[in-house]
């Protein structure tokens, strides 16, 4: 179990530009979630996807932002015309049982700084 | 729609035991998980409540009372590596079993 990995740790980039995060999760689970984090806040849901599929999106996501997870294995963020709003920290987390009980596990997070 | 609610910061020394409460709204509750988050770090899993009661794990206990939509993380024999915040997160049943976090609660451990 290598653990969930993402990829940039921290990007810093100019308003307007856009940018892209990976998340790559625990293999064998097929529950993949981003989530949003800023400082003194818990981790805000922004999208899930279940193997391939995308099943729920939060209305925190923008037409801004795009989400896939391609041959159900690893997952993209991409956030386009970024905005210094859009400065947090991005978490990933995967899961195995379908039914609730099973614990997030997250990865490291990739640190977004809009400047 | 769900309300978690949490204290922000607690302060405790050393030894003690600390109590961290959070109470929840949440339509179709399935369930509870208590997460450790240090500074820079990504949430680390607790424990997991869906049945009234206590779950014991080592030093660290979580209790669920469904008709109360109440839970606590209590926190035995402290240690300063305990310093971190604590997040409880709700579980509502059906659709995608997704989590919704509180805001956490800071909770400091000094000598």
């Amino acid at each position: 179990d290598t653990g969930v990995s993402q990829d940039p740790r921290h990007k810093i980039t100019k308003r307007g530009q856009n940018v892209t995060f990976r998340c790559d999760p625990i293999s064998e689970h097929n529950r993949l979630y981003w989530y949003r984090q800023t400082l003194g806040q818990g981790p805000e849901f922004l999208t899930y996807f279940q193997n391939e599929a995308q099943l729920e999106k939060s209305r925190l996501l923008s037409d801004r932002f795009s989400a896939e997870r391609p041959k159900g294995s690893f997952s993209t963020l991409e956030i386009q015309r970024t905005e210094q709003g859009d400065s947090a920290m991005y978490l990933c987390a995967s899961s195995l049982d379908p039914g609730g009980s099973s614990p997030l596990h997250f990865g490291n997070g990739t640190r977004l700084t809009v400047t | 729609g769900q309300n978690i609610d949490q204290p922000t910061e607690m302060t405790a020394t050393e030894g003690a035991i600390v109590q961290i409460n959070c109470t929840y709204q949440t339509s179709g509750f399935n369930g509870l998980f208590w997460y450790q988050q240090h500074a820079g770090e990504a949430p680390t899993f607790l424990s997991y409540n869906v049945l009234d009661g206590l779950e014991e794990k080592g030093r660290f206990s979580s209790f669920l009372s469904r008709s109360k939509g109440y839970s606590y993380l209590l926190l035995k024999e402290l240690q300063m590596k305990d310093s971190a915040s604590y997040l409880c997160a709700a579980i509502r049943k059906g659709g995608s079993y997704i989590p919704t976090f509180g805001r956490g609660t800071s909770l400091i451990v000094h000598p």
